[in-house]
């Protein structure tokens, strides 16, 4: 069973704009992450919020978690054709670490040149 | 450092023949998982091992799959029999110590 759900299924977007993507998930957590999957490609790992943080950068990524509403987001900003992938969030159950993670359906993004 | 590396990368079989994916983690990797992904999906875990020894394997269907992870290090994920349901991409992925998983290309299987 898949704990996450992202939103939206697919996002179409011209080179140099930002990309929204959004996760939401059902139990509590004590991290979630977002992974980047090329087309035939393995998951690469992008980053990692702790449930006790609320926002976090790493270069053009800035993911933000909100546990009363059990929900994050991944934002990409001026984004490159090479952005384009499949973005999966995965949660690891509170209490659990981060042995067992579960992933979302995710969300393919296309960056048009 | 190399990744993890998957074997074969693509495989195509007849239903009801037997199939095997080969996989050797990160060096120093204890952990190891085993998972599938269906097509438009995320992956979905089979199976993990903590060195030699399956910890979680209550999502891998027993019937006709089967892993082993001899000495630890390299794991090989079998089916047999396979059906055209088993048409998926497997994914080996592992970890050591820190949070995130390291993962291997995949092998994308189709039964017809």
């Amino acid at each position: 069973s898949q704990q996450g759900e992202e939103d939206p299924q697919a996002l179409s977007i011209q080179e140099g704009e930002n990309a929204t993507m959004n996760c939401s998930y059902k139990t509590s957590i004590n991290n979630l992450q977002w992974y980047r999957q090329n087309s035939g490609r393995g998951l690469v790992h992008l980053i990692l919020i702790r449930s006790n943080e609320r926002e976090k950068h790493s270069g053009r990524l800035r993911v933000t978690l909100d546990t009363s509403k059990k929900s994050s987001s991944l934002l990409i900003t001026a984004s490159r054709a090479a952005d384009t992938a499949s973005y999966f969030c995965a949660t690891a159950p509170q209490g659990a670490g981060s042995y067992q993670l579960t992933f979302g359906k995710g969300t393919k993004l296309s960056v048009i040149p | 450092e190399a990744g993890v590396v998957q074997s074969p990368r693509y495989k195509i079989i007849e239903k009801k023949q037997p199939v095997a994916f080969w996989c050797n983690p990160i060096s120093g990797h204890n952990t190891l998982y085993w998972y599938r992904q269906n097509l438009g999906q995320g992956p979905e875990l089979l199976i993990r091992y903590e060195n030699e020894e399956a910890v979680d394997d209550s999502q891998l269907p027993k019937d006709r799959f089967s892993a082993e992870r001899l000495k630890g290090v390299d794991s090989t994920l079998k089916i047999q029999p396979a059906e055209l349901g088993d048409s998926a991409v497997y994914l080996c992925a592992s970890r050591q110590g820190q949070e995130t998983q390291y993962f291997g290309p995949g092998t994308r299987l189709l039964v017809l």
